[in-house]
């Protein structure tokens, strides 16, 4: 069966420091890979997807990058994070199949706090 | 710009009564509109996909509708339990891309 795995849970981060969050996924090969962050009370925002190995696109210019270095691992990064970086943050896949999508799985998310 | 709407107050109803959620959307022209459920501190769950061909979509006690005239998508659950207090979200995909509005949160009441 597919799973996705993501870490950490929690992260307490000071302004400026680096980031690094990773996501993996099992059970399923080529999916789409996709981060995305909500903001307290607020919807999800999409902030990179992934159609395949070092095939990032960019939803919102901000701090953060994401990378796809193999084809079941998506990697969100900064290199100086900003207080407005705070949020819980969630990556997922899908697969496209004939056209046709099947709806996105998500990992258990990352709550990040920059202080 | 693309934009979802979902009712921002919550959704209070009582048990055993049907609860309806409306997700309307704006200069957009989906191929496939979804559900999911998010509980507090969790990631959304799946629930249900309709596409842009399909009036109604079922499972179980939800029920869903997609109407691309008004632009616009109906969910229904069906003798609402306690257990189904949660945040609903809508999403809409075109091209491997899935765009959520904010959701609504319902309480179910025993």
């Amino acid at each position: 069966s597919q799973t996705i795995h993501q870490w950490p849970a929690t992260l307490v981060q000071p302004v400026g420091s680096p980031l690094s969050l990773e996501c993996t996924v099992e059970g399923t090969s080529n999916p789409n890979l996709y981060w995305y962050r909500q903001a307290a009370g607020r919807g999800l925002q999409l902030l990179f997807y992934s159609v395949g190995i070092g095939q990032i696109s960019s939803e919102v210019p901000q701090n953060l990058s994401a990378s796809r270095p193999q084809d079941r691992q998506f990697i969100l990064s900064s290199k100086k994070l900003l207080l407005s970086d705070s949020g819980f943050y969630l990556c997922a896949w899908s697969v496209w199949t004939g056209g046709s999508n099947y709806g996105y799985t998500f990992g258990s998310g990352t709550r990040l706090t920059v202080v | 710009s693309q934009k979802i709407e979902q009712n921002s107050e919550a959704l209070n109803i009582q048990e055993g009564k049907t609860a309806t959620l409306t997700c309307n959307y704006t200069n957009y022209s989906p191929a496939y509109l979804q559900w999911y459920r998010q509980d507090p501190g969790r990631g959304p769950v799946f629930l249900l996909l309709i596409r842009e061909n399909e009036k109604e979509k079922r499972k179980e006690r939800l029920k869903v509708t997609f109407d691309t005239t008004l632009k616009q998508s109906l969910f229904h659950i069906t003798a609402s339990q306690p257990a189904d207090s949660a945040t609903y979200l809508c999403a809409l995909s075109n091209t491997g891309k899935l765009i959520f509005g904010q959701g609504t949160t319902l309480q179910v009441k025993p």
